[in-house]
């Protein structure tokens, strides 16, 4: 079975900062799908980003960018400037396709003006 | 398109009681999720479905029953309410396939006493 590990509970960033979360996970599957999402206070899960495992390069989406790195299965999100709005529970999960989306326990990100 | 939606927001149950979680997606998803959030463990599924009349065992499926008589509809039941069932709970639909972005309902807060 795939497990999900996000290794820091709790994080802060100043803001206009950067800061990175971590997330690793296991898998003996080849193609695969990442993704990080975003719960703010108002418990709405947004998506983040993603990542398709056999690309190479890693993903971006205006100032939220991954470290995907295959074969130590690690998939970090660094958040670039960050913003008061980017407080939020930060959710790792991995796709294999064909079953639900695992979760990691989740990062609660706090920015401080 | 209303996504996903689920009723109630709120509820307060007790101990022995029964009731149905409401969940309902118009985006013609075939997959279909209930997830349990608690503090400090991440979103653990329940039981998920691949399509109607299809439904299975998540992580932690014990004391709740699900049916999937239609692609719109994923009702999740309590049979029995118990306080380790206290919990905010998240209903979930995507296309079939990897990489498909997974769209999350609003999320109802349920204590059981």
């Amino acid at each position: 079975a795939q497990t999900v590990t996000q290794s820091q509970p709790e994080m802060s960033v100043q803001e206009a900062e950067t800061v990175t979360l971590s997330c690793t996970y296991d898998t003996s599957e080849n193609n695969y799908y990442l993704f990080w999402y975003k719960q703010p206070p108002s418990r709405q899960m947004i998506l983040v980003i993603r990542q398709e495992a056999y690309k190479q390069q890693n993903a971006t989406e205006n100032r939220f960018s991954v470290n995907f790195q295959k074969a130590a299965k690690s998939f970090s999100l660094k958040i670039s400037d960050s913003q008061l709005g980017d407080t939020a529970m930060y959710f790792c999960a991995f796709d294999p396709g064909n079953t639900p989306l695992v979760f990691g326990k989740g990062t609660r990100l706090s920015v401080i003006a | 398109n209303a996504g996903v939606t689920q009723t109630p927001k709120f509820q307060v149950l007790k101990t022995g009681q029964s009731m149905t979680l409401q969940c309902a997606q118009d985006m013609n998803h075939e997959y279909m999720s209930w997830y349990r959030q608690d503090p400090g463990m991440g979103l653990r599924l329940i039981h998920y479905s691949v399509g109607a009349g299809i439904t299975d065992q998540g992580e932690v499926p014990n004391g709740y029953n699900v049916s999937r008589s239609t692609t719109e509809d994923f009702p999740l039941r309590l049979l029995s309410a118990a306080p380790s069932q206290t919990s905010v709970y998240f209903c979930a639909s995507r296309p079939s396939g990897a990489g498909y972005e997974q769209y999350f309902g609003p999320g109802t807060r349920l204590t059981v006493t």
